[in-house]
């Protein structure tokens, strides 16, 4: 199984900073690596496919990068809305899996 | 637009039965693999099962494997899972979502439906 380690579990971020997600594979994936957005109480959101991929209608200040073992979610300029928590996927190898996810707060 | 609504969830005693339902619209629905993911209360998200677009080709996590069944009604654009011998730890919002051609990638999720496991 392909373990997906998000970091930090938790950050807690002023409006307008830029905040980056992290997400490392147990083995490598390729690109295989996706990035969705949940708010409380609402089903998650694709906001990044195949580690870089833009998805229209999200923000373009949300963009991922990386690719093997070791990826990233990079939030530029942070806004109120963003305040959820953040998911990476991998679907390169059954079992799917998720990484534990990453809670962004708004100070 | 691509809407996904699932329905059936509830309550239901260990060792219970449930069949949740996942009515698509906005798309081509045979055209693409489906998937049920999970997520416990205050957890995680879990990946259960997909289906290819034929419906020829299932997957299973470990951990329903065995008990639940998933399928595909195409010509009723409807997504099914069967799930038997229900445990505590089965208790979850189930979340029905679309994939892509020939990929389980998760493009769009239904609102879920929430089943509880308990006595």
């Amino acid at each position: 199984e392909i373990v997906l380690t998000q970091s930090p579990d938790f950050q807690s971020v002023t409006p307008k900073e830029k905040v980056t997600i992290t997400c490392r594979a147990s083995q490598s994936i390729g690109s295989g690596l996706h990035w969705y957005q949940q708010k409380p109480g609402q089903s998650p959101k694709l906001l990044i496919k195949y580690a870089s991929q833009s998805i229209s209608g999200v923000p373009s200040r949300f963009s991922g990068s990386g690719s093997g073992t070791d990826f990233a979610l990079t939030i530029n300029s942070l806004e109120a809305e963003d305040a959820a928590t953040y998911y990476c996927h991998q679907t390169s190898g059954l079992p799917l899996t998720f990484g534990g996810g990453t809670k962004v707060e708004i100070k | 637009e691509v809407q996904l609504v699932e329905s059936g969830g509830g309550l239901v005693q260990p060792g219970g039965s449930l069949r949740l339902s996942c009515a698509a619209s906005g798309f081509t629905f045979s055209t693409y693999a489906m998937n049920w993911v999970r997520q416990a209360p205050g957890k995680g998200l879990e990946w259960v099962a997909s289906i290819v677009g034929s419906g020829v080709t299932t997957y299973y996590a470990d951990s329903v494997k065995g008990r639940f069944t998933i399928s595909r009604d195409n010509s009723k654009n409807t997504l099914y899972v069967q799930m038997n011998s229900l445990r505590d730890e089965d208790t979850a919002v189930y979340y029905c979502t679309k994939g892509e051609v020939g990929a389980t990638m998760s493009d769009y999720w239904g609102p879920g439906t929430l089943v509880t496991v308990s006595s």
